[in-house]
């Protein structure tokens, strides 16, 4: 089984929609991350969580919120979601020490 | 904040040639780097990582990578490619704690037979 899972693995939505992407570890990382990438941009941090009561903006937290259940989840949230949202999201996590972060499969979102 | 540039969005070889992918960066303290590579629809595997040990890091697949403190720089290279190389690469830095992880805009690359 994967250690960074992600659900749902594509989803296509309208504008204006509410939609919840959700990300689980089994590997017992403190630390985790969420990333977009589009292309030609590479993937950009969105927010991160240290532990279950940390919670960080990253450098394009705008339009999102997140919410960490759990130390082993952790969901991203487009309150109403807009078509440059469209991108290929990605859950990551790290140990303490946080020197490797592990990547779940991607989500391709679409908005339309 | 630290940042990476990934020279070149497309690099082309032939089976068995050099791989050769350029990655420099730009930190006001002494970074950790990594590369990580992206297969088709799946997520990014890490390749290797320099964390302020040797310079010379040795990673999976044959893969290898220099971190040149006076160029800053952590090129990626690869003796003979393979076909199942393809794939693309993104460098990523980040600082000691690794509470902001820096990519490049990737690098994809291509190996004709």
């Amino acid at each position: 089984d994967a250690d960074v899972t992600q659900t749902p693995r594509n989803r296509i939505t309208k504008t204006g929609k509410r939609i919840m992407l959700e990300c689980s570890q089994t590997k017992g990382h403190d630390r985790m991350y969420w990333y977009r990438q589009d292309p030609g941009l590479g993937l950009r941090l969105i927010y991160y969580s240290f532990d279950v009561k940390d919670i960080n903006k990253g450098e394009i937290s705008d339009g999102y919120s997140v919410s960490r259940q759990a130390q082993a989840k952790f969901s991203l949230s487009l309150e109403s979601a807009i078509p440059n949202q469209t991108a290929l999201y990605f859950c990551a996590t790290s140990d303490t020490m946080g020197r490797e972060q592990y990547f779940g499969p991607g989500t391709r979102l679409t908005v339309t | 904040a630290q940042s990476v540039t990934q020279l070149g969005s497309h690099v082309s070889v032939s089976e068995g040639a050099l791989v050769l992918l350029r990655c420099n960066y730009s930190s006001s303290v002494p970074p950790y780097l990594f590369w990580y590579v992206q297969y088709p629809n799946q997520g990014l595997q890490l390749l290797l990582k320099y964390t302020s040990a040797a310079t010379l890091v040795k990673g999976i697949n044959g893969f290898e990578a220099e971190f040149k403190k006076s160029e800053t720089s952590f090129h990626l290279t690869k003796p003979s490619a393979h076909m199942s190389d393809a794939a693309e690469y993104f460098c990523a830095v980040s600082d000691i704690g690794n509470n902001d992880m820096r990519f490049g805009a990737g690098t994809r690359l291509t190996v004709k037979p």
